[in-house]
């Protein structure tokens, strides 16, 4: 597509339920990563994808949170056992290839748990 | 936590004055990237920086890659209306393949 699309763009959840977010990339875009963005404050790397290259995980906060991409196509970040400090915007990023291309954001998806 | 820090964490201007905010690290980046958010929008590229002692300008924007790749500034000038918004700075350190952000700068643009 042309743009980063993320879905959904706002999501509100129990305490102690998972949920799952997705992101579409742009189209050949081979590098493909999640922010966290809590209210006020700025983005928090979690999680890099490359081609079929091994992930770089070394930013997920927890081992509740998790996220798989198939090739270069659409990617799930998955909260399990959501928290109330998970509460956040969760933003997607797409890239032509890993290193200083910058980014092109999706709109993010607002994460409310109540 | 925050490895780059922005200056200042906001300002309020009048519409026509010109803005000048930077960005600093205690560690050496290889690419710097500036940032507009937009209430409950994803951020947008505005100017990437790849050699240190770079300028480069984007319509009313001009940002510089710091001589030491310790930092980099980002001038706005004859603000208007629509450059509210926050600004964030972004870094990649040599080998990295992920861009650190800063908390950014929040513009406010008085009438």
């Amino acid at each position: 597509g042309a743009g980063v699309s993320q879905s959904p763009s706002n999501k509100v959840t129990e305490k102690g339920k998972d949920v799952e977010l997705r992101c579409d990339p742009i189209s050949g875009h081979t590098a493909l990563y999640w922010y966290r963005q809590r209210l006020g404050q700025g983005l928090e790397f979690l999680i890099y994808f490359q081609g079929n290259s091994a992930p770089d995980k070394s930013g997920l906060p927890s081992d509740r949170f998790s996220a798989e991409r198939t090739g270069e196509s659409v990617s799930t970040l998955t909260i399990q056992r959501t928290q109330q400090e998970d509460s956040a915007v969760y933003l997607c990023a797409s890239t032509r290839g890993g290193g200083g291309y910058g980014y092109t954001f999706g709109s993010g998806t607002r994460l409310t748990v109540v | 936590g925050q490895q780059l820090n922005q200056s200042p964490q906001s300002m309020f201007i009048q519409e026509g004055e010109d803005v000048s905010m930077n960005c600093t690290s205690s560690s050496i980046f290889n690419t710097w990237l500036w940032y507009k958010q937009d209430p409950g929008e994803g951020p947008v590229l505005l100017i990437a920086l790849y050699k240190a002692g770079e300028l480069t300008s984007n319509g009313r924007l001009t940002a510089q890659f710091g001589i030491t790749r310790k930092d980099s500034f980002l001038n706005i000038s004859a603000s208007i209306p629509s450059d509210v918004g926050i600004y964030f700075c972004a870094g990649q350190r040599p080998g990295g393949q992920n861009f650190v952000f800063g908390p950014g700068t929040r513009l406010s643009v008085l009438p």
